[in-house]
């Protein structure tokens, strides 16, 4: 069955980065896109940007372009979300999540179980 | 960047109730609406896509309707484990939106 397992909760400084990872396993890795979606505390989904995973093109939310990096390591399967320069406001539970459908389409019928980054002095 | 407003922004309802959930976006999306439902401290869970496909082993009382820029999420006869934030997604424009949820509680 499909799976994606993300890296565990982070504690940060503000202006320090964080780098969380997605491993999927259950299906071929470089056949689904996989995007990023965060949710601050008591907060509506955001959504981040995607990674191409067979080709690593990436498209981010102007929101975040210049501060986050968008990876994939295809030997292992994984995923990774690099965001810098964080804030207090960056404080939010980190989603990976994969299209539902091979042809690329946002929709996601995957999810991981989410890491929480907490950002604080 | 598409806006997508959700209505209401939080509901009371009694099983057995038929809930309506409502998204409107800020320029015609076709039929790129997508819908999830997201339980406390759990991830978002897919309910309904492109506007009116059910998920695979969503029940039958979730359905969804809509085009263009106003869509709805129906269900037919609320269960108990229906109480949840739910929120909509529109999937037309390479940089995706939101709505702001739709928390439904118990009356």
């Amino acid at each position: 069955q499909v799976q994606l397992v993300q890296s565990g909760a982070e504690v940060k400084k503000p202006g320090a980065s964080v780098k969380v990872s997605c491993k999927a396993s259950g299906y071929t890795f470089t056949s689904y896109r996989i995007s990023w979606v965060r949710q601050a505390p008591g907060q509506g989904l955001e959504w981040m940007g995607w990674i191409t995973t067979y080709n690593d093109k990436t498209n981010s939310a102007q929101k975040f372009q210049g501060r986050v990096t968008m990876t994939t390591d295809t030997s292992t399967s994984t995923a990774y979300m690099e965001l810098r320069s964080l804030r207090s406001d960056d404080t939010a539970i980190y989603y990976c999540a994969r299209d539902q459908l091979v042809l690329p389409a946002a929709i996601y019928g995957y999810w991981g179980q989410g890491t929480l980054v907490t950002v604080s002095s | 960047d598409i806006q997508m407003t959700q209505s209401p922004s939080s509901l009371s309802a009694s099983v057995g109730d038929r809930v309506t959930i409502t998204c409107r976006a800020s320029q015609s999306i076709s039929g790129y609406l997508n819908w999830y439902q997201q339980k406390a401290g759990k991830a978002p869970n897919l309910l309904i896509y492109a506007a009116s496909s059910l998920q695979s082993g969503v029940p039958s009382r979730f359905s969804g309707s809509g085009s263009g820029t106003d869509f709805t999420l129906t269900i037919s006869s609320l269960q108990p484990e229906d109480f949840a934030t739910y929120y909509c997604q529109q999937s037309y424009s390479t940089s995706v939106t939101f709505g702001g949820g739709t928390k439904v509680e118990i009356k």
